[in-house]
């Protein structure tokens, strides 16, 4: 079964850049998608199609992708954005099963 | 803006069928504009998606929930609907109702932009 694989924490002081990566075998040809989940809260998208930001999502959120990963980048993280990150993928086996990462816990402090 | 509400019950007997309904408002469930999905998460633990259904019945499951897994959308009253059946301890989670974009050039599902809040099930007897 397609799998995408996430760190399970990463770990910043406010200020520094986070890099939360995902990986998985069809993204060469699939996109990737983040979701940052605060406690208790529905998931909320902060990078759609690779590396395009919602409007509303903070400029310091962006993504990117290269061959068999995609990278979630917080450049100057906040004590707000810690929280749990997800990344978000379909399977190119002709099924469109979707497929979420493990999640990975980003402490800011 | 579009919302989305789950309701149904909060607790389900081991081996009966577990069944949710999204309430779409703020929109046209069958504007066939989007696919409409289901994605849960157990206590503690990662997102899992469950399946989508788009507006004329095509629907996908995750596999290892597929045997168990109904997606029906109901365009008279706005709302879709999941039914899992022979629910167990492992299935106790938040469930969550969301809309999803899908490639207008292939018509496939993408990804989910607007959620529900959630609604939690306990599996107990």
């Amino acid at each position: 079964s397609y799998e995408l694989t996430q760190p399970p924490s990463v770990s910043v002081s406010p200020g520094q850049t986070a890099r939360i990566t995902c990986s998985g075998d069809a993204l060469p040809k699939k996109y990737a998608y983040w979701y940052q989940q605060k406690s208790g809260q529905a998931p909320v998208v902060v990078i759609y199609e690779d590396y395009k930001r919602p409007s509303g999502i903070p400029e310091r959120f962006s993504g990117s992708s290269s061959g068999t990963m995609a990278t979630l980048t917080i450049s100057g993280a906040q004590v707000e954005d810690e929280a749990d990150y997800y990344c978000f993928s379909t399977d190119s086996s002709g099924n469109h099963r979707g497929v979420f990462g493990g999640g990975t816990k980003l402490t800011v402090l | 803006q579009m919302q989305l509400q789950e309701s149904g019950p909060g607790l389900v007997k081991p081996s009966e069928t577990l069944s949710l309904t999204c309430t779409v408002s703020g929109g046209s469930i069958s504007s066939s504009t989007f696919y409409w999905g289901w994605i849960r998460q157990p206590p503690g633990r990662g997102l899992e998606w469950i399946g989508s259904i788009y507006d004329s019945g095509s629907t996908y499951y995750n596999p290892s929930l597929k045997s168990r897994v109904t997606i029906s959308v109901e365009t008279s009253k706005n709302h879709f609907s999941l039914k899992l059946s022979s629910v167990t301890a492992a299935d106790t989670a938040v469930f969550y109702c969301a809309r999803q974009l899908y490639d207008i050039l292939t018509g496939f599902p993408l990804y989910f932009d607007h959620w529900g809040q959630g609604t939690l099930v306990t599996v107990s007897s």
